[in-house]
């Protein structure tokens, strides 16, 4: 099992520009929800989502979009990058409304 | 005002001594309590998961929560320097996909 997997790793974009982050369990967990970690803020929820073709907003939504088209995958997308949106995302999943959930190694986004 | 407040230290503690976290949460609905581990540059790893309230021990961690006072806590016995990272509390209510975390507390533990 390769658990949680993020990529990239880093990315640099520019003011404007468009990108999706991806992210794909194995693992069969229903449950994937996107953080964002800025330092003092701890992780801040972005979207969620209970399954293939549900989600739903989280703390910080705006700027960031997202689809659930398939239980392993779970993109966001960043429709017009801003300096704001430099940050650590994490992407994380769970079997069930209860359990646990297993995080991604993040990806470092800078916006310039 | 944050559903969770965590104190964001940072905490310095020497080796050997017991370490005490602790958050308050403002949602009575949360039913799912958790404890996560962050070393640096590296993704949240589960540490500890509580249901309602009560006590739960694992080796040298006891998490704890008390739902009248909104209140948990983690104990670490016995620190190491390597349980030096950040520790974050997490909490969620039944049935959904919302699980929010606290600021994180970093702690060092010198030898």
């Amino acid at each position: 099992n390769a658990g949680v997997t993020q990529t990239p790793k880093f990315q640099v974009l520019k003011t404007g520009q468009s990108m999706t982050l991806q992210c794909a369990q194995d693992m069969n967990h229903e449950y994937m929800s996107w953080y964002r970690q800025d330092p003092g803020m701890g992780l801040r929820l972005i979207h969620y989502s209970v399954g293939a073709g549900i989600t739903d907003q989280g703390e910080v939504p705006n700027g960031y979009n997202v689809s659930r088209s398939t239980t392993e995958d779970f993109p966001l997308r960043l429709l017009s990058a801003a300096p704001s949106q430099t940050s650590v995302y994490f992407c994380a999943s769970s079997y069930s409304s209860y359990g646990g959930y297993t995080f991604g190694s993040g990806t470092r986004l800078t916006v310039v | 005002q944050k559903e969770v407040e965590q104190d964001p230290g940072p905490l310095s503690v020497p080796e050997g001594a017991i370490v005490s976290l602790n958050c308050t949460y403002s949602n009575s609905a949360f039913q799912y309590f958790m404890w996560y581990r962050q070393y640096s540059r590296k993704g949240p790893e589960l540490l500890m998961y509580t249901y309602s309230s009560g006590n739960k021990e694992d080796g040298r961690f006891t998490a704890q929560v008390d739902k009248s006072s909104k209140y948990i806590s983690l104990f670490i016995r016995d620190s190491q320097p390597s349980d030096s990272a950040t520790y974050l509390c997490a909490m969620k209510a039944s049935n959904t996909g919302k699980l929010i975390f606290g600021q994180g507390t970093t702690l060092q533990v010198k030898p």
